[in-house]
């Protein structure tokens, strides 16, 4: 399998503008996280979800964020309008539940986004 | 709520030197506990974990001990390399309801030659 894949990796914008921030899962699991890094807080969790079904967006910044997933194999992030604070790494992550899984998360490669 | 407290770094060793990262933690339930490490520009990768009381994760000639009477899961290596340089973040899994991982801050550590 080829991982979790993130695109793209590196984002510079203006603020103001719409950014999309793309995840597909490894293919057969169920559950899928996005988190930011900053370093000023570290590594944050914004929503997961499971089964393409948001279960915990308390993260989630501010009514600029949302996410989706519209199937098992795709998620987007969207912050519309960006500001410069929202500049940071954005990683996806995704696991799979049963035994044995430990909740093991398996990482992206993460999207830098720097926001002017 | 749950929350994992790591050392600060950034932690300097020589080449061969002994690590010992300290990771606490505080959590309802029984979680399970991991190690992270992160190499410059990529992701996070699982490094080793633990799920019960005194297990004993390793990988790659590091290893932690779930210590359930002091909270503790600190990660430790004998001899370190320079290739071990990286980000090292300790988190908890708590199975009682959230699904999601909480981490650490982190600790920055550099080998040098």
């Amino acid at each position: 399998d080829a991982g979790v894949i993130q695109s793209p990796r590196h984002e510079v914008t203006e603020m103001g503008q719409e950014v999309t921030l793309r995840c597909k899962p490894i293919s057969g699991h169920d559950y899928l996280f996005w988190y930011r890094q900053t370093m000023m807080r570290g590594l944050e969790l914004l929503i997961y979800f499971n089964n393409n079904v948001p279960i915990d967006d308390s993260g989630m910044p501010e009514d600029r964020f949302s996410a989706k997933m519209p199937n098992a194999s795709f998620s987007t992030l969207k912050i519309q309008p960006s500001e410069p604070r929202d500049s940071a790494v954005y990683f996806c992550a995704s696991s799979l539940t049963g035994l044995g899984s430990y909740n093991e998360q398996f990482f992206g490669p993460g999207t830098r986004l720097t926001v002017l | 709520g749950d929350s994992v407290t790591q050392m600060e770094g950034p932690v300097t060793l020589s080449e061969e030197a002994f690590l010992t990262i300290n990771c606490t933690y505080t959590a309802t339930g029984y979680p399970s506990l991991f190690w992270y490490v992160q190499y410059p520009g990529e992701g996070l990768q699982l490094l080793l974990k633990a799920t019960k009381a005194d297990d004993k994760g390793s990988n790659k000639g590091f290893e932690a001990t779930y210590r359930k009477e002091t909270t503790s899961f600190h990660l430790e290596k004998g001899s370190v390399q320079v290739s071990d340089s990286a980000v090292y973040f300790c988190a908890l899994s708590d199975y009682t309801g959230r699904r999601a991982l909480t981490f650490g801050s982190g600790t920055r550590l550099q080998v040098q030659p």
